[in-house]
């Protein structure tokens, strides 16, 4: 197993524009999380699946915003609209509860999206 | 509302020296608190964790403190070495598997 993958590595888009970004938790892992990191600041949770199901979202996730895992497995973000604020590093992470001795999530390399 | 706070951005120390990072929250229902090192266009590397029962977790060169009544943890890196330069997390959790709050980090610059 490589670990966490998310693709796109970078991602630059116009205003207004939707864009999506992927994430490919460790395998088995049941719980997948999405983190937002901006300049100078500590990763903020968005929301996270507990397998398909989603369980929890931020207020700082707007309508814009959605989310989907839809077979447990693989995870999909969605902008829609971007605006300049949305300027960010996306950050997703997995874990098993069941496995992890001390619950850590294992993060991805983030997308970093950059709205003009 | 920032419930974890990483109130120095930064940090320098020479080489063989102790790193002491510091932590502080303001939630007393975290069930355990972690500490994450982040390199430039990585992610999050987990380094340590600690329950909020226990007051001390020791990794090779990495020990965690907490200190409930203070609300306050600490991460002591003994001896420090130049690869640890990198932007330290410590987050808060209130159950298994469940989301992390993070702090700002801190900067920490190891000089050979």
């Amino acid at each position: 197993d490589t670990g966490v993958s998310q693709n796109p590595r970078h991602k630059i888009t116009k205003r207004g524009q939707n864009v999506t970004f992927r994430c490919d938790p460790i395998s088995e892992h049941n719980r997948l999380y999405w983190y937002r990191q901006t300049l100078g600041q500590g990763p903020e949770f968005l929301t996270y699946f507990q397998n398909e199901a989603q369980l929890e979202k931020s207020r700082l996730l707007s309508d814009r915003f959605s989310a989907e895992r839809p077979k447990g497995s693989f995870s999909t973000l969605e902008i829609q609209r971007t605006e300049q604020g949305d300027s960010a590093m996306y950050l997703c992470a997995s874990t098993d509860p069941g496995q992890e001795q001390y619950n850590e999530q294992f993060f991805g390399p983030g997308t970093r999206l950059t709205v003009l | 509302d920032q419930q974890v706070k990483q109130n120095s951005p930064s940090l320098s120390v020479q080489e063989g020296r102790i790193s002491i990072l510091n932590c502080d929250y303001t939630n007393s229902m975290f069930d355990y608190f972690l500490w994450y090192k982040k390199y430039p266009a990585e992610g999050p590397t987990f380094l340590i964790s600690i329950s909020s029962i226990k007051d001390k977790n020791e990794d090779g060169r990495f020990t965690v403190f907490l200190n409930k009544s203070a609300k306050h943890l600490s991460l002591h890196i003994v001896p420090s070495q130049p690869g640890d330069s990198a932007v330290y997390f410590c987050a808060g959790a209130f159950a298994a598997g469940n989301k992390l709050t993070f702090g700002g980090g801190t900067r920490v610059l190891v000089k050979p």
